[in-house]
């Protein structure tokens, strides 16, 4: 079967750095999507890594091990902003994003 | 960017009533379309996907009969829900890709639907 998983709720002082990390099974992959979700609005895209490695893009950066079907999101600098859900999305073999329920970020000043 | 809309943002309606939902890429063609719906709490359901002019693929579970979709064109599809009911209640959102983008979505901002 396919499945995500990740923490159902992480906490993180603000100006902190935090890493939330992502296992996944799926039948073929086409890389792996993280979004953001703010409560009662849809996902923005955050990253997409298809080989390994770390992609880095300003206070985000996400790294990919295809190998160990693993993934994390690291954010730097936090914000109260960054107060969010974060879904990592792999794609299977037929182009389809699976979703898990995400890991609900809470900022503390 | 691309940019995906939705509309309406809120709805709410009477048990029993059909309400539609419409989907728009405003800046690109979209070939495919997404629909999903989230329950608070929970994460993304695929309900279906739509290539324009031709049926929509449901997701097993998803009554098609309930949940029509049309995607008559490549910048529009339209989610309706038929004789709507308070289970329905959800957060439905759509997601287009481009022609030749296998990879990326770009999703709208998502309709609130409420059903009494």
């Amino acid at each position: 079967g396919q499945n995500i998983d990740q923490p159902t709720e992480m906490t993180a002082t603000e100006g902190a750095i935090v890493q939330i990390n992502c296992t996944y099974q799926t039948s073929g992959f086409n890389g792996l999507f993280w979004y953001q979700q703010h409560a009662g609005e849809a996902p923005t895209f955050l990253s997409y890594n298809v080989l390994d490695g770390l992609e880095e893009k300003g206070r985000f950066s996400s790294f990919l091990s295809r190998s160990k079907g693993y993934s994390y999101l690291l954010l730097k600098e936090l914000q109260m902003k960054d107060s969010a859900s974060y879904l990592c999305a792999p794609m299977d073999s037929n182009y389809q994003l699976i979703w898990g329920a995400g890991t609900k970020l809470i900022i503390k000043p | 960017g691309a940019v995906v809309s939705q509309h309406p943002s809120r709805v709410i309606c009477k048990s029993g009533t059909s309400v539609k939902i419409e989907c728009r890429s405003l800046d690109f063609q979209a070939t495919t379309m997404f629909w999903y719906r989230q329950f608070p709490k929970q994460s993304l359901m695929l309900m279906a996907t739509s290539n324009e002019g031709s049926k929509a693929t449901y997701e097993q579970g998803v009554e098609k009969d309930k949940f029509l979709i049309n995607h008559a064109s490549l910048t529009l599809s339209t989610l309706t829900v038929t004789s709507a009911h308070p289970e329905d209640s959800s957060f439905y959102i759509c997601s287009a890709r481009a022609a030749g983008e296998v990879n990326e979505q770009f999703f709208g901002p998502g309709t609130r639907l409420t059903v009494l």
